[in-house]
């Protein structure tokens, strides 16, 4: 079965560094998403990828964040200057064209 | 999107049927129930969504009530493997661009 796959599973990064979390979606689908997940805290929408262009973020999703699809495969999600705040599980999801979103398995991110 | 109401945790003993509800008493007549889960620190997984009548599939079924302002997920035959934590969200629409957003959810844990 299809599945969405993420890299690294665990990214450990200096205060003020750059990181860059990758994810191959679906090989079908079109629409592609992040969401994070602070510990113990809910999932949350970070931002909606479509076309080459976003679709849709939140207000978390501010100037240090960054998306890209690159190449036919990869989609990836750019924290320039990452913050202790940003340390969190990111799931990146991908979905067809009306249909629902799969997730990935996540990226841990712990920023020291 | 219009808000949920989910009891914190439940239990259920392997083998019996998990019954998850869900509030939803300000539904608009376009928005969808969804129920998505996430086993401990996996990515979210869709489950099965519904409109008005109610919905089966090889994972679990969805009954709506009546006037939608409420819901339940069944599980048949509870697993060990079903212990996660269960969402219910309500959305405008299947597919599109709406993206998901999770509330706290009902963790539900399988016992033997």
């Amino acid at each position: 079965e299809p599945e969405v796959t993420q890299t690294p599973s665990h990214q450990v990064t200096q205060m003020g560094q750059e990181v860059i979390l990758r994810c191959v979606p679906i090989s079908n689908h079109l629409y592609f998403y992040w969401y994070r997940q602070i510990l113990g805290q809910k999932v949350e929408f970070l931002v909606s990828f479509y076309n080459n262009e976003i679709s849709e973020k939140s207000e978390i999703f501010d100037d240090q964040f960054s998306v890209e699809r690159p190449d036919g495969s990869n989609f990836t999600l750019k924290i320039r200057s990452t913050k202790l705040e940003d340390s969190a599980m990111y799931f990146c999801a991908s979905r067809a064209t009306g249909g629902e979103q799969f997730f990935g398995p996540g990226t841990r991110l712990t920023v020291l | 999107d219009a808000k949920t109401t989910q009891p914190p945790s439940m239990d259920c003993a392997e083998g019996r049927a998990a019954n998850l509800p869900c509030n939803h008493s300000t539904i608009s007549g376009n928005e969808y129930v969804y129920w998505y889960r996430q086993i401990h620190s996996q990515g979210p997984q869709y489950i099965i969504h519904g409109l008005k009548n109610n919905e089966t599939n090889e994972m679990a079924s969805l009954i709506i009530t009546e006037d939608r302002k409420s819901s339940t997920l069944i599980l048949p035959h509870a697993t060990l493997r079903d212990t996660a934590v269960y969402y219910c969200i309500v959305r405008p629409s299947p597919g599109g661009y709406s993206t998901l957003t999770f509330g706290k959810g009902t963790m539900l844990l399988v016992s033997p």
